[in-house]
């Protein structure tokens, strides 16, 4: 079964909205988690990294004002397009590495956001 | 960036066929993963080598790994129609838990 979760799977926003998009790992917990953006057919962009109880790592190029990232518990990570355009309109997908077995990633099904 | 290029891009064959695909990357790392994500999902962990590894199977996957060439192939053995989708390298360099930098991929579709 799923062992990292996202929340909505879609969502439709106006331009110039925000959305949250929600990350959590179920039944483990993570001191960090990844954001990603996969644009169709593209292969996955690193965004940011998301570190509980501290600030997020940005990657070079991603606006940290744009994307505000929220590591509010060990099981919870947030997402935020704030402002929101039609470019950003993507495939956002997180991840939580496996815990025992380093290295491995567990990711979420993804969100597919699409601004209007 | 993305450090890892695959190839090919996209891959078309019949079930039962064996598929190979190749991934490329530039820098030194610790370990080199496979996933696979169907059409509008997550990713899914396949396998993991190490760099000091340079062959992996696991069940229908062989995976090979040279360092001196900073390259991967991961081959998929007779092939079933379920096995399509898109399949992804991913390559880090830090310590566990570190990020990830993923391949361009190659989409395999496989003909029933």
């Amino acid at each position: 079964g799923a062992v990292v979760s996202q929340h909505p799977s879609r969502v439709i926003c106006k331009s110039g909205t925000s959305v949250k998009i929600e990350c959590r790992s179920l039944d483990f917990q993570a001191t960090t988690m990844f954001w990603y953006r996969q644009f169709p057919k593209k292969s996955l962009m690193l965004m940011a990294t998301s570190n509980e109880g501290s600030k997020a790592t940005y990657e070079q190029g991603v606006e940290k004002d744009k994307f505000l990232i929220n590591h509010a518990s060990l099981t919870l990570s947030t997402l935020t397009v704030t402002s929101a355009h039609p470019e950003d309109s993507s495939f956002y997908i997180c991840s939580a590495p496996r815990v025992g077995s380093s290295y491995e990633q567990y990711f979420g099904p993804g969100t597919r956001l699409t601004v209007t | 960036s993305q450090q890892g290029e695959e190839d090919p891009q996209a891959l078309s064959i019949q079930e039962g066929e064996n598929a190979t695909m190749n991934c490329s990357y530039k820098t030194s790392i610790n370990n080199l993963q496979w996933y696979r994500q169907n059409s509008g999902r997550g990713l899914v962990h396949l396998i993991l080598i190490r760099s000091n590894e340079r062959e992996k199977h696991s069940g229908r996957l062989r995976v090979t790994l040279d360092t001196s060439k900073k390259s991967s192939s991961l081959l998929i053995t007779a092939s079933r129609a379920a096995d399509t989708a898109s399949y992804f390298c991913a390559t880090d360099a830090g310590s566990s838990g570190d990020k990830l930098t993923f391949g361009t991929g190659t989409r395999l579709a496989v003909r029933p």
